[in-house]
């Protein structure tokens, strides 16, 4: 069965500091990897996408790394503020028998930044 | 450019009734995927259309169904609701396809079922 587990599931840091987000994924065949924000109440926004052959890419303060060989992922935020403070979904396609794709998520880790 | 666009944004039902969703896609992308998002499950993956037709589908009952229009505006309809269906519904808008290509996500509607 595809799955996308992430750790941790809540996150508390202050102001001005880095975290790392992981992402670890069962799916096959794999396809591609993103990470999304999405602040209360409203919808995810995109911060990267990543292929089998991409193993880092950042979008500011926000760098993501894949290791396709352990199906692992990670997001990693530096100096952090206060409007980082949101969710963080990950989401890994797959391609499916005879074209078409499924899309796998995460249940997210929620990120507090405080001052 | 205007983003997606989700009406309503809040919605009260009672069950047993159906309710249907509308989604405008940013201008010029032709995919419109549905996700439920719930405390529970997280988000989950309804269907996409494409051109009018449903190219892809997640795993939910029959009773969730929609459509797209030739503008590529679309409509999403839940019929016999259940307090289950409470949920956050989103819907998101890429060129060509979803998994391939960033996806713009809408506010979302936010279903509550009484």
């Amino acid at each position: 069965k595809n799955q996308v587990e992430q750790s941790p599931q809540s996150l508390i840091i202050l102001e001005g500091k880095n975290c790392t987000l992981q992402c670890n994924y069962t799916v096959s065949p794999f396809s591609n990897l993103r990470w999304y924000k999405q602040d209360t109440g409203r919808g995810p926004v995109s911060l990267t996408i990543m292929t089998f052959s991409e193993n880092t890419k950042s979008n500011g303060r926000y760098t993501a790394t894949l290791d396709a060989d352990t199906k692992q992922s990670s997001l990693h935020i530096t100096a952090s503020q206060l409007s980082d403070s949101a969710s963080y979904i990950c989401v890994v396609s797959a391609d499916r028998f005879r074209g078409g794709y499924a899309l796998n998520f995460g249940k997210g880790t929620s990120l507090l930044v405080t001052p | 450019k205007a983003g997606v666009t989700q009406t309503p944004r809040y919605l009260i039902k009672t069950r047993g009734q159906q309710v249907t969703l509308s989604c405008s896609p940013i201008s010029g992308h032709r995919s419109v995927s549905w996700y439920q998002q719930t405390p529970g499950q997280g988000l989950q993956f309804l269907f996409e259309y494409f051109s009018e037709t449903q190219r892809n589908k997640g795993n939910f009952p029959g009773r969730f169904s929609g459509r797209q229009f030739s503008n590529s505006r679309s409509e999403m309809n839940v019929s016999t609701l259940e307090l289950g269906d409470s949920a956050l519904y989103l819907c998101a808008s890429s060129r060509s396809r979803p998994e391939g290509t960033e996806a713009f996500f809408g506010q979302g509607t936010r279903l509550t079922v009484v």
